[in-house]
């Protein structure tokens, strides 16, 4: 079974220049989620996604974030104009549902460094 | 601040010699725990999880955890760690009133020498 994947790897960036991150979750998994991994600490949830609705974008910064996830399969998470403070591990994973009994399961992230 | 608390930032055992890693959260009422491993240069995965029942859980490659409710603990244990088992281990909460949102402690990092 193919994993969650993710898309680039790694993006090195100046400052104020926008980038775009690609996930595509496990087949049939309905809901998908988006974390931020800062050096030194554990994930925190950006965004989350029931199909193609957001159930869950309170720790979004929203001035500069956005992510979509338009026909509920692959998503896509922005940020314009990036600062130093981006620079961290995106991270995608997707569950087959949302609620707190839903394994998810994680993609190999995406490294941003913001120079 | 509601939040999950891991003791150690970074520890380090030789091969064979056992393994506790603490976690602490401060969310009441009912949570679903999980502690998920990052092995280098791998993504994150499930290491074990508890819902409810046994508070005893047993999870792959010999890890288990101990729920205490009491103590809001969730602790992992290996009677015997190996080389392999080098990786950065994360506790994780889902409170009751949280939908599907993990919330992570911050991590610890397990170096084991051979």
């Amino acid at each position: 079974e193919a994993g969650v994947a993710q898309s680039p790897r790694y993006k090195i960036i100046e400052k104020r220049q926008s980038v775009a991150f690609w996930c595509n979750p496990i087949s049939g998994h309905a809901t998908l989620y988006w974390y931020q991994q800062i050096l030194g600490q554990g994930p925190k949830l950006l965004i989350q996604f029931q199909n193609n609705g957001v159930v869950d974008d309170s720790q979004l910064p929203k001035d500069r974030f956005s992510a979509e996830r338009l026909k509920g399969v692959d998503s896509t998470l922005k940020i314009q104009p990036a600062k130093l403070e981006d620079s961290a591990v995106y991270l995608c994973a997707s569950s087959f549902a949302g609620g707190r009994e839903n394994i998810q399961y994680f993609g190999a992230g995406t490294r941003l460094s913001v120079l | 601040a509601q939040s999950v608390s891991q003791h150690n930032h970074h520890v380090i055992l030789s091969e064979a010699a056992s393994l506790e890693l603490g976690c602490n959260y401060s969310y009441g009422g009912t949570v679903n725990l999980f502690w998920y491993v990052q092995y280098p240069g791998q993504h994150l995965q499930l290491l074990l999880k508890y819902f409810s029942g046994d508070p005893l859980v047993k999870g792959i490659k010999g890890f288990e955890a101990e729920f205490i409710k009491s103590k809001f603990s969730f602790n992992l244990r290996k009677p015997s760690v190996q080389w392999s088992d080098t990786a950065e281990y994360f506790c994780a909460v889902i409170p009751y009133n949280q939908g599907g949102k993990l919330i992570f402690g911050q991590g610890t990092e397990l170096s084991v020498k051979p």
